[in-house]
């Protein structure tokens, strides 16, 4: 049974630039969840995403978008990029009705 | 707002010995709480939740933590700590009622001298 899986592993972008992440859900979750964690800090709750529909929303400014696909998986999109934006990105999955998640290995930005 | 502490930001411990991690939070309502532990470069496992009931919760890798209402906490125990116990540890406070984002605190760094 996979977990959950995110890609790429690492990725250096530069200030300006736009960023694509992705990740796969735990096989039968529906609901994935993005948190940025930044050096040295806890994971900080960017938005969830359920029914391809965003259903709740962190601090993070509308440069953070992101979008949900039938099949469950998930993109996160970062426009305009800040040195500031450096950090690692997890995605969580679970189950609509199960407050568990489950996170994948993460994907380390480097904005430069 | 929701909130969670973890007031130590890191812990020696020597193996064989017992530890205990501290965790408090502020929430409104009945909180769900977690306990997950980060390996560097890695992403989250989770260790042990809690959500009603018993309030001695038991999670993998011989963890356990208690809920005390009273004081708001939910602290990390186990009994003896083995080497490759060494990581960082997050506790986390999920938000009940239509969505379940997690609010973590700022993590446990977990240091096991030989």
């Amino acid at each position: 049974d996979a977990g959950v899986t995110q890609s790429p592993t690492h990725l250096i972008k530069t200030r300006g630039q736009q960023v694509t992440l992705r990740c796969s859900p735990k096989s039968g979750h529906d609901t994935v969840s993005w948190y940025q964690q930044a050096l040295g800090q806890g994971p900080q709750f960017i938005f969830q995403y359920y029914e391809e529909e965003e259903r709740q929303r962190g601090n993070f400014p509308d440069r953070f978008s992101g979008h949900q696909f039938p099949n469950y998986s998930s993109e996160l999109n970062v426009n305009a990029l800040l040195l500031g934006d450096s950090a690692l990105y997890l995605c969580a999955s679970s189950l609509a009705g199960d407050e568990t998640q489950y996170f994948g290995p993460g994907t380390r930005l480097l904005v430069l | 707002a929701q909130s969670v502490t973890q007031p130590d930001i890191h812990i020696t411990v020597s193996e064989g010995a017992s530890l205990e991690l501290r965790c408090n939070y502020s929430y409104g309502a009945t909180p769900y709480l977690f306990w997950y532990v980060q390996s560097p470069g890695q992403g989250l496992q989770l260790l042990l939740k809690y959500f009603s009931g018993d309030t001695l919760v038991q999670g993998i890798k011989g963890f356990e933590a208690e809920f005390k209402r009273s004081q708001s906490s939910f602290n990390l125990r186990k009994p003896s700590v083995h080497w490759s116990d060494a990581a960082e540890y997050f506790c986390a406070v999920g938000h009940t009622g239509g969505g379940n984002k997690l609010t973590f605190g700022t993590g446990t760094q977990l240091k096991v001298e030989l």
